[in-house]
């Protein structure tokens, strides 16, 4: 599975959208871009996932730049609930979950 | 809906015991399932993939005689980690795909984990 990127932290105001960058320059044309988060003492949740077209749900965006090198993740309206750590992982269709550092996210008041 | 159910929450076991810990999928069926293993601070690492009514695959330098994983179920998956010692000490996490996910896409739904100390 290709590997990811990101950037080790970040802040964002509550009530504003964060959007949190993921470089994966080596993703092959079948892999998948997934989105997970865990909130501390907890299990990750997973938020989305795309492989080449932007995806929206109840919790984010999902924007994949065209030549699939790298997306972004907005949350539209961050929450102080929102602060976690996300992990951009980059897989295949072999079922593993390779989970990196992530960025870890606060959201301040 | 996709609810994974993990127990117990946390343990506190003496060295040299076992510690079953279950990984249930409430709401729908998952043949496969995925333990992991948090240290402090440190991200998740995949420990064994375990599917339904097969031996489970585990991942360089995990011992599979001291994490034993059965599958019986397509709703159940259990860990037992065998003599127990302080080492061993850290945040379990299970996690399960949903069987009629499409093969291509790996969305997989976790459990809150379990916290083991071992004393």
């Amino acid at each position: 599975d290709a590997k990811t990127t990101q950037p080790p932290s970040m802040d964002c105001a509550e009530g504003r959208a964060a959007n949190l960058p993921c470089n994966h320059s080596t993703i092959s044309g079948n892999e998948y871009v997934y989105w997970y988060r865990q909130i501390h003492s907890q299990g990750p949740q997973y938020i989305i996932h795309g492989l080449k077209n932007n995806e929206t749900n109840e919790m984010a965006s999902l924007i994949i730049t065209e030549d699939r090198k790298s997306s972004t993740l907005i949350l539209p309206h961050a929450t102080l609930r929102d602060t976690a750590v996300y992990y951009c992982i980059v897989s295949s269709n072999d079922y593993k979950l390779s989970f990196g550092a992530g960025t870890t996210v606060t959201v301040r008041a | 809906g996709a609810v994974v159910s993990q127990h117990p929450s946390r343990v506190i076991c003496k060295s040299g015991t076992s510690v079953k810990i279950e990984c249930r999928s409430l709401d729908f069926q998952a043949t496969t399932m995925f333990w992991y293993r948090q240290f402090p601070k440190k991200s998740l690492m995949l420990m064994a993939t375990s599917n339904e009514g097969s031996k489970a695959t585990y991942e360089q330098g995990v011992e599979k005689d001291k994490f034993l994983i059965n599958h019986a179920s397509l709703t159940l998956s259990t860990l037992t980690v065998t003599s127990a010692h302080p080492e061993d000490s850290s945040f379990y996490i299970c996690s399960a795909r949903p069987a009629l996910t499409d093969l291509a896409k790996n969305i997989q739904y976790f459990g809150a984990g379990t916290r083991l100390s071992v004393l």
